[in-house]
């Protein structure tokens, strides 16, 4: 079964220093690779994606995602933490077949210390 | 250029009411999907639609209805509410299985 996991619930790092969000994902295909931010009571804004290609993409606000197939994850990064990435982070994977569905892991809170 | 557009965002609800939660969406796209996120589960979906007429069934379709009789349109419906659905529910469309999908506001529902 198709599944994504975001191993770390919460993630307190400090303003400035890099940071490095884990998702691993469970698919039989070649995957599609989506990361999305959420502030608080806000929808959800794509940082970036993964289709095929490059396996380093880069997204918007700095952010860029690593797409490696013999690990089976997708890690975001970001050189330098800033306060308002202070957010919710979500990994997921397009799921099987044309529906445009997609499958979500659990969801990683940043937070950003001064 | 609306986006997705859901309404409304607030909703309380008492205990076997029904209620429709609208979605609509201006970037005629063929994907369209509903998902609703719990502290801790990330969102899981509910019901999708491939296009006008054809809906189907995802991971938590139970006591939810949805239809697509059009291609900006795509409700959905609480047939009879219980506290387990209280929630925050989110409507998504997608041109197709490999572009982003994009997301509404949400509707925060509570069901007493």
């Amino acid at each position: 079964a198709q599944s994504v996991t975001q191993p770390d619930i919460h993630i307190t790092v400090s303003e400035g220093a890099s940071l490095e969000l884990r998702c691993n994902y469970s698919y039989g295909a070649t995957p599609y690779l989506f990361w999305y931010v959420q502030s608080p009571g806000q929808g959800l804004q794509l940082l970036l994606k993964y289709f095929s290609g490059d396996t380093l993409v880069q997204g918007i606000k700095g952010f860029e995602a690593e797409f490696k197939r013999s690990q089976s994850s997708f890690n975001l990064r970001k050189p330098s933490v800033h306060w308002s990435d202070a957010a919710e982070y979500f990994c997921a994977v397009g799921g099987s077949g044309n529906t445009g569905k997609l499958i979500f892991g659990q969801g990683t809170t940043l937070q950003v210390k001064p | 250029n609306a986006g997705v557009t859901q309404t409304p965002k607030f909703q309380v609800l008492k205990t076997g009411q029904s209620m429709t939660l609208q979605c609509a969406q201006d970037m005629n796209h063929e994907y369209m999907s509903w998902y609703r996120q719990d502290p801790g589960m990330g969102l899981r979906l509910i019901h999708y639609s491939v296009g006008a007429g054809i809906t189907d069934q995802g991971e938590v379709p139970n006591g939810y209805n949805v239809s697509r009789s059009t291609t900006e349109d795509f409700p959905l419906r609480l047939l009879s509410a219980a506290p387990s659905q209280t929630s925050v529910y989110f409507c998504a469309s997608n041109q197709n299985r490999g572009t982003e999908a994009f997301f509404g506001q949400g509707t925060r529902l509570t069901v007493v």
